[in-house]
């Protein structure tokens, strides 16, 4: 059956440093891969998609890579902040009706 | 935020009574998604909508039945709540473009 993998362990960073979040699927052939920030209490909030035939995709201080012979996506914060502090949830796609989620990473920057 | 609305908020209801959420979306969206989300399982799908009428079950549909007569709304409803039902519940619609999905404020509901 397809499965999602994320880390279900919180990452702990200092601030400045850069956070990296791995999602693994299996059973899979998504032809895109989207990533979501959820804040405590709010529903899940849309950053980027990535397509099969990018390698790379970045928006301003985020970058998500996605190999597909590896069945993996990383999802990179450089110089983080407290204000990256949610949990990121990863959604790889294959085109039908409806998107599975994986169960998310929180991710905690430390002042 | 894409224009959905989620009513209500919060509900604390018992076992045994119907409940009806409802997802009201003011930009025409064709495709609408109700998910439930739990610690330890993140986001599930109960039952999303391609169109007015038409409907399809997700991966934890059991126990819940979904409405969609006109394209701005979606009901999921809860015909006999369990407490195993006792979840944040989140609606969703799919962008016109994209796949991507957005997302309600959710509905934090307790089944005692």
């Amino acid at each position: 059956s397809q499965k999602i993998e994320q880390n279900s362990e919180a990452l702990n960073i200092q601030e400045g440093k850069t956070a990296t979040l791995t999602c693994n699927y299996t059973n899979y052939s998504p032809a895109y891969l989207q990533w979501y920030r959820q804040d405590p209490g709010r529903g899940p909030v849309f950053l980027l998609l990535i397509r099969e035939n990018e390698k790379e995709k970045r928006k301003e201080r985020l970058k998500v890579t996605f190999d597909t012979t590896l069945k993996q996506s990383l999802f990179h914060i450089t110089a983080s902040q407290p204000a990256d502090s949610a949990t990121y949830l990863c959604a790889p796609g294959t085109g039908r009706r409806a998107l599975t989620f994986g169960s998310g990473t929180r991710l905690q920057v430390q002042p | 935020d894409a224009g959905i609305t989620q009513s209500p908020r919060h509900k604390v209801t018992e076992t045994g009574t119907p409940v009806t959420l409802r997802c009201h979306q003011t930009e025409n969206h064709r495709y609408m998604y109700w998910y439930r989300q739990d610690p330890g399982h993140g986001l599930r799908l109960i039952h999303y909508s391609y169109g007015v009428k038409d409907t399809d079950k997700g991966e934890v549909s059991d126990g819940y039945s979904v409405s969609r007569s006109k394209t701005e709304d979606f009901l999921l409803t809860l015909e006999s709540a369990t407490s195993s039902q006792t979840s944040v519940y989140f609606c969703a619609i799919k962008g016109l473009i994209t796949d991507t999905q957005y997302f309600g404020p959710g509905t934090r509901l307790t089944v005692l």
